[in-house]
This record gives C-alpha cells, sequence and structure tokens, in this order.
C-alpha cells in the first residue's frame, strides 16, 4: 500500500510558466512533508520541506502547500526554468522517524 | 556534491553471485540510510545504521545484508543475485538517528545490473 503517492508520471511545461507537481499521502500522521530533485546519474538532493502545522513554505521560487483535510501537498515552481527538468520525488519521514517514504516521482520537463 | 560517496558507481554481474556496495556518509554525520530504486518505483527504504548499530530495517530481503565500520562508513551485502534484484541503490546520511524535521544527503547511487 503506497502512503505517498504521485499520480502524474511526467509533466511539460514551457519555460516562464507555473509548474504544479502534486502529491498525496494516506497517513494523517505524517507529520511534515518533504520535496527532493533528482537529475540523472545524481542522487535525490532536498529541495524544500513543510511541517504538518503549516500550509505553505516558500523558498525562492519553489513554495510547497499543504492540504491537511484532503491529504495533498503540491510544489509550484515560479517562473519554471529549463534546468529545473528533473524528477521530483514527495516524501515523508516514517512513524518511527527512521526513514523516507517516497512517491515514485513526477519526471518534470520545462521547454525553452 | 552532497558528500556522499558510493562505490562503485555501475556493477554488471551474473544471477547467484553476491556483490558489496560501499557508502561513505557526510562528514559527521552517523547515520546511514540504503534504499533501492527499481524500474518505475520510488526509491524503497533497505535499513538504517547509526553509530555502528543497526536502527531501523524495512522491505530488505534475507538475502541481502549490511554493516557500518568504525570509520562509518558502510557496506550493502547482495547475495544469490536474481535478475529482480537489478536496481539502483542509493545510500543517504544524516547527523542524527532519527529524521526529525532534518533532511537526508544522498549518494549518486550505483546502478547494479544482473545478467
Amino acid at each position: 500500500d503506497q502512503q505517498v503517492k504521485q499520480n502524474s508520471p511526467s509533466l511539460s511545461v514551457q519555460e516562464g510558466r507555473i509548474s504544479i507537481l502534486n502529491c498525496d499521502y494516506t497517513n494523517s500522521m505524517f507529520d511534515y512533508f518533504l520535496w527532493y530533485k533528482k537529475y540523472p546519474a545524481e542522487g535525490p538532493t532536498f529541495l524544500i520541506s513543510i511541517s504538518s502545522i503549516k500550509d505553505k513554505n516558500e523558498d525562492g521560487r519553489f513554495t510547497v502547500f499543504l492540504n491537511k483535510s484532503a491529504k495533498h501537498l503540491s510544489l509550484h515552481i515560479v517562473p519554471s526554468q529549463p534546468g529545473d527538468s528533473a524528477v521530483y520525488f514527495c516524501a515523508a519521514p516514517n512513524q518511527a522517524g527512521t526513514a523516507l517514504i517516497f512517491g515514485k516521482g513526477t519526471t518534470l520537463s520545462v521547454s525553452s | 556534491d552532497s558528500g556522499v560517496t558510493q562505490t562503485p558507481k555501475h556493477l554488471i554481474t551474473a544471477t547467484g553471485q553476491r556483490v558489496t556496495l560501499r557508502c561513505s556518509p557526510r562528514s559527521g554525520d552517523l547515520s546511514v540510510y540504503w534504499y533501492q530504486q527499481s524500474l518505475d518505483q520510488g526509491l524503497q527504504f533497505l535499513i538504517q545504521y547509526y553509530n555502528g548499530e543497526e536502527r531501523a530495517k524495512g522491505n530488505i530481503l534475507e538475502r541481502f545484508s549490511a554493516q557500518q565500520f568504525p570509520d562509518l562508513h558502510s557496506e550493502l551485502n547482495l547475495s544469490s543475485l536474481e535478475l529482480g534484484d537489478s536496481a539502483l541503490y542509493f545510500c543517504a546520511s544524516s547527523v542524527a538517528s532519527g529524521l526529525a524535521g532534518g533532511e537526508q544527503y544522498f549518494g549518486p547511487g550505483t546502478r547494479l545490473t544482473v545478467t
């Protein structure tokens, strides 16, 4: 049973536009969420996180929104740049806090 | 560069064989985590070590084992390899034993191909 789901395997956006990547979760006990970005031949790198007590966290062009009642979070990238083309993973710590549970990822392609 | 190193980068071996993947965590990090990413799958947690001791186990097969040495580097041993073990294996590190709001830092991964 997938506790963290990214239902869109891919997303294509034009440079300068907004990219919205979505993530759903099933466990209401998750107390924070993270987004990781992964380029080919590299490991995932931390991008941004949000605590469950907040509904929004912003860092430059990246904003994560959390809707706890819907068990849904989204990552907004504005404006999108070709260098943002990568796989984006949504993740949450397991209840023991010993590891991250990852979604399957969404491949973002930003065209110029 | 995350500061986490993994060797080798690529590994090709035959079914039934045994391989060892190596990971050196970031300087100062005491926790090491191993993850497996199969085709079209997210990263699946395998096992965690903290300061030389096993702390948590995830979906790790009995054919797989790991250890963390006094210098904090870790090795993941995969034996009796099957075709389905072909995957990317990532190592990650963090300062503390629990995540508690802190992120993990990932190495570049080892791509294992079993033929």
